[in-house]
This record gives C-alpha cells, sequence and structure tokens, in this order.
C-alpha cells in the first residue's frame, strides 16, 4: 500500500537558517504529492502541491520539488521565521487508481527560535 | 469562500455512549472526505463522498463507526458505544477539484 516518511522531529532552528524537511513516498500508481502545515491550536493548511514529476511547488517562502527518481519531495525554505514555527505533514494522493484519500505522514515539527 | 466548518469543536463522552459529529463543507464542494489523528500521528483516512453517494471507506472504519450525507451537503459520523480508543481529532475536508484537500478545524474527542 501507499506510505509517507518523514523525518522525525522537532527540528529546531534559528530564525533566518534554512530548513530542509525530507520526504520519501511509496506509491502503487503515480501520485500527487503535498504538504501540508499545522499551525498551534489550528486546522491543517494546504501549504503546497506537485502533480507531475520535476514540477515544484511553491508558496510563502517554501518549496518543494517532485523527485520521481528517488521518490521524494522534500520541503525547504531559505530563510525561517518564528511564525513558521508549526507541524508539517507530507502526503500523497494516487491518480492512476483513482482513489480519492490523502495518505500522509507522521508530521514534523518545526521550533524556530528567535 | 467561509471554509470548512466543525461542530462540536470539543467533546467529552463516556464509554459506551454514542456522539455525532458535524461536517459543513466549503459550499459547491461535491467532494467531502473524513479523517482521523492520533496526537503525534498524521491523519488517517475514514471515508470519502461524492455527493451524496459514500464511495470509499476504510478498515478503520469498524461497525461501530456511521456516516452520511443527505442531499449532498452537510456530512454527520457517528460512533456508537464509544471506547477509549476512538479519543482522537476527527477532521472533515472537502474538495471540488480531484486532489485539493481544505480541512476543517477538527473535533477533538475524549472518551473516559
Amino acid at each position: 500500500g501507499d506510505s509517507v516518511t518523514q523525518m522525525e522531529g522537532p527540528v529546531t532552528l534559528s530564525e533566518e537558517a534554512f530548513l530542509t524537511i525530507n520526504c520519501t513516498y511509496t506509491a502503487t500508481g503515480y501520485p500527487s504529492l503535498f504538504w501540508y502545515v499545522q499551525y498551534p491550536g489550528e486546522g491543517l493548511q494546504l501549504l503546497l502541491k506537485a502533480t507531475k514529476a520535476d514540477d515544484k511547488g511553491s508558496n510563502k517562502g517554501f518549496e518543494a520539488t517532485y523527485r520521481k527518481e528517488t521518490t521524494s519531495f522534500h520541503l525547504e525554505k531559505g530563510s525561517v521565521q518564528v511564525s513558521d514555527s508549526a507541524v508539517y505533514f507530507c502526503a500523497l494522493s494516487e491518480k492512476d487508481t483513482g482513489r480519492r484519500a490523502l495518505t500522509f505522514g507522521s508530521g514534523t515539527r518545526l521550533q524556530v527560535q528567535p | 469562500d467561509t471554509g470548512v466548518s466543525q461542530n462540536p469543536r470539543h467533546k467529552i463522552t463516556k464509554r459506551g455512549q454514542n456522539v455525532t459529529f458535524r461536517c459543513d463543507p466549503i459550499s459547491e464542494h461535491n467532494r467531502l472526505y473524513w479523517y482521523r489523528q492520533t496526537l503525534g500521528q498524521g491523519p488517517e483516512f475514514l471515508t470519502y463522498f461524492q455527493n451524496e453517494a459514500q464511495l470509499e471507506k476504510s478498515r478503520l472504519l469498524s461497525d461501530r463507526f456511521s456516516a452520511e450525507r443527505p442531499k449532498g451537503s452537510f456530512s454527520t459520523l457517528e460512533i456508537q458505544r464509544t471506547e477509549q480508543g476512538d479519543s482522537a481529532m476527527y477532521l472533515c475536508a472537502s474538495s471540488r477539484e480531484v486532489y485539493e484537500q481544505y480541512f476543517g478545524p477538527g473535533t477533538r474527542l475524549t472518551v473516559t
């Protein structure tokens, strides 16, 4: 079955540091890939997405590139802020099988210190 | 869009009681999903509706769980004879396009 593996947290960084959160996946077909973010006390928000190989999703300074050869979708940001502190979830959704549900990783907590 | 809303936001119940949660999707979103999230884990899929039809159910959805979406608008998730293992955050999401799901704030269930 489908699965998503994320690096374990928490990831603790100083403000303006470079961020990488690793995500790899296993899928039966050719999935679409997503990053969701969950701020404290709030619901999941879609951060960015990519639907085919070599696509780069980007939003709010975050980027992730769909790498089919390495089955990865790592999240990066060049300069983090305290307001980026949250839990980040990598997820996939199958296209070929018609299955609509999202399969999530276990999440990575990011803590940014001033 | 007013966003996906869920009610109640918190529910505390005693083991063995029945509970019902409601989800109001973004208007014009014809797809609606339920997920469950336990502490420190990512959400796990429970069930999916397209309009009023329930098209997929996870094996996580035991016989004690039932979901409906009458008239293809709001949805309800009922848990009968709750158990302590049912304690979790229950998330609802909706979508218009096939892959972009928007989540509500969730209902946190505590079974004592």
